[in-house]
């Protein structure tokens, strides 16, 4: 069955960077996954797509201090130079053939 | 600029129907296809179903299938979904998101959500 597990909350620092974790489940390791982020009391917005050679590509206006990478089921979202406008709540999502399926959210606290 | 614009939402009665509907504009509506996704209440997103551009494919999470029917009109560049026999349990913020199918089905374009609360 295809999940992706992801850490409940991260805190970092203004300034600081932050690295969010999205884990594939058995047998799909080699599916590539999309962040979303979600500020709060708004929709969704799309950060990247992460393939797991670590190449990706991001959505329109997406500050280059937004950027991803992967090793085996790991896919990561890196933050840098953290901004009180990150504090959100960052989701992964996949797909297979006919389904599409979301992590649980990462809550970031900027602190 | 993509623009996807929710309606429909509203207080309903449990076992009563709901439709939603999803304005597009900004692109070609209909060279994509689209799906909804919900959000209860302190929760995370939880996808529903997708349409191809055409229509020629539907799909469904277990959830809702035989309750809800996803569809579109690309003449009115227009999604829907009607709801029915809602239950408590489909109280949520409900989005409609454009698929990107450039390798991959993940979500590139999100509404800012249209509240479906379903209580007596």
């Amino acid at each position: 069955q295809l999940v992706l597990t992801q850490s409940p909350s991260a805190s970092a620092s203004l300034g600081a960077s932050v690295r969010l974790t999205c884990t594939l489940s058995s047998g799909h390791s080699t599916y590539a996954i999309a962040w979303h982020q979600q500020q709060p009391e708004k929709g969704p917005r799309y950060l990247m797509k992460l393939n797991s050679d670590g190449s990706h590509s991001k959505g329109d206006g997406i500050p280059d201090r937004f950027s991803g990478s992967s090793s085996g089921a790991e896919r990561y979202l890196t933050i840098s130079s953290l901004q009180s406008e990150d504090e959100a709540d960052y989701y992964c999502q996949t797909w297979d053939t006919g389904i599409r399926v979301f992590g649980g959210g990462t809550k970031l606290t900027v602190l | 600029e993509v623009q996807l614009v929710e309606s429909g939402g509203g207080l309903v009665k449990p076992g009563g129907s709901q439709r939603l509907s999803c304005a597009a504009s900004g692109f070609t509506f209909s060279s994509y296809s689209m799906s909804w996704v919900r959000q209860a209440p302190g929760k995370g997103l939880e996808w529903l179903s997708s349409i191809s551009s055409s229509s020629s494919y539907i799909y469904y999470a277990d959830s809702v299938k035989g309750r809800f029917t996803i569809s579109r009109d690309n003449a009115k560049n227009s999604l829907y979904l009607q709801m029915n026999s809602l239950g408590a349990e489909d109280t949520a913020v409900y989005y409609c998101a454009r698929d990107n199918t450039t390798m991959g089905y993940y979500f590139d374009y999100w509404g800012q959500g249209t509240l479906v609360t379903v209580s007596s």
